[in-house]
């Protein structure tokens, strides 16, 4: 069975700094992977997917994810955060053979200080 | 595109009374649509799938007779919480997919907070 792991259950970086979230699966064969971000008290919201192709994909609201087969990671990046960008962030992987169905990370809180 | 809403967004109910929940995808047919509930600082638990036409597919240590899952359209699923209690409070999120397996992606619905007093 699948599995994903976020090692980080909170992190907190100064508005401006740069930000790496950390994945890391477990899956058998080539992972679908996604990142979705939510907002307190909110629904998911889907930064962006990783399917088959190039390994770095870009998403929205300036953020990026490399998937890295040898490392079985996805971290996800941002050069610079903004004070908005605060809220919890969820990776995820999707299981093709059972319906597209989800396993997610247990999540990482970011906090961003001015 | 890709909208999902849900209603309500929140509800608050007496102990022993239940509440439907009603997922619906705004501007794509859903074939498939899941059930999550998340506690308070936790990520999200798949409590079932469900497909259009057919019955849920639950997952284990999820009550069927007390979540009560309907998709009777393309559009539509309803989630009902039967008899519920205060540790059935908790915040429920649907997510549909369109299209069938392969590459379509989840598109989560805002959620629906339940209190059970």
């Amino acid at each position: 069975a699948q599995s994903v792991t976020q090692p980080d259950i909170h992190i907190t970086v100064s508005e401006g700094a740069s930000l790496e979230l950390r994945c890391n699966y477990s899956y058998g064969a080539t992972p679908y992977l996604f990142w979705y971000v939510q907002s307190p008290g909110q629904g998911l919201q889907l930064l962006l997917k990783y399917f088959s192709g190039d390994t770095l994909v870009q998403g929205i609201k300036g953020f990026e994810a490399e998937f890295k087969r040898s490392q079985s990671s996805f971290n996800l990046r941002k050069p610079s955060v903004h004070w908005s960008d605060a809220a919890e962030y969820f990776c995820a992987v999707g299981e093709v053979n059972a319906g597209n169905m989800l396993t997610f990370g247990g999540g990482t809180r970011l906090m961003v200080k001015p | 595109g890709a909208v999902v809403s849900q209603h309500p967004s929140w509800v608050i109910c007496k102990s022993g009374t239940s509440v439907k929940i009603e997922c619906r995808s705004l501007d794509f047919q859903a074939t498939t649509m899941f059930w999550y509930r998340q506690f308070p600082k936790q990520s999200l638990m798949l409590m079932a799938t469900s497909n259009e036409g057919s019955k849920a597919t639950y997952e284990q240590g999820v009550e069927k007779d007390k979540f009560l899952i309907n998709h009777a359209s393309l559009t539509l699923s309803t989630l009902t919480v039967t008899s519920a209690h205060p540790e059935d409070s908790s915040f429920y999120i649907c997510s549909a997919v369109a299209g069938g397996l392969g590459t379509d992606t989840q598109y989560f619905g805002p959620g629906t907070r339940l209190t059970v007093l």
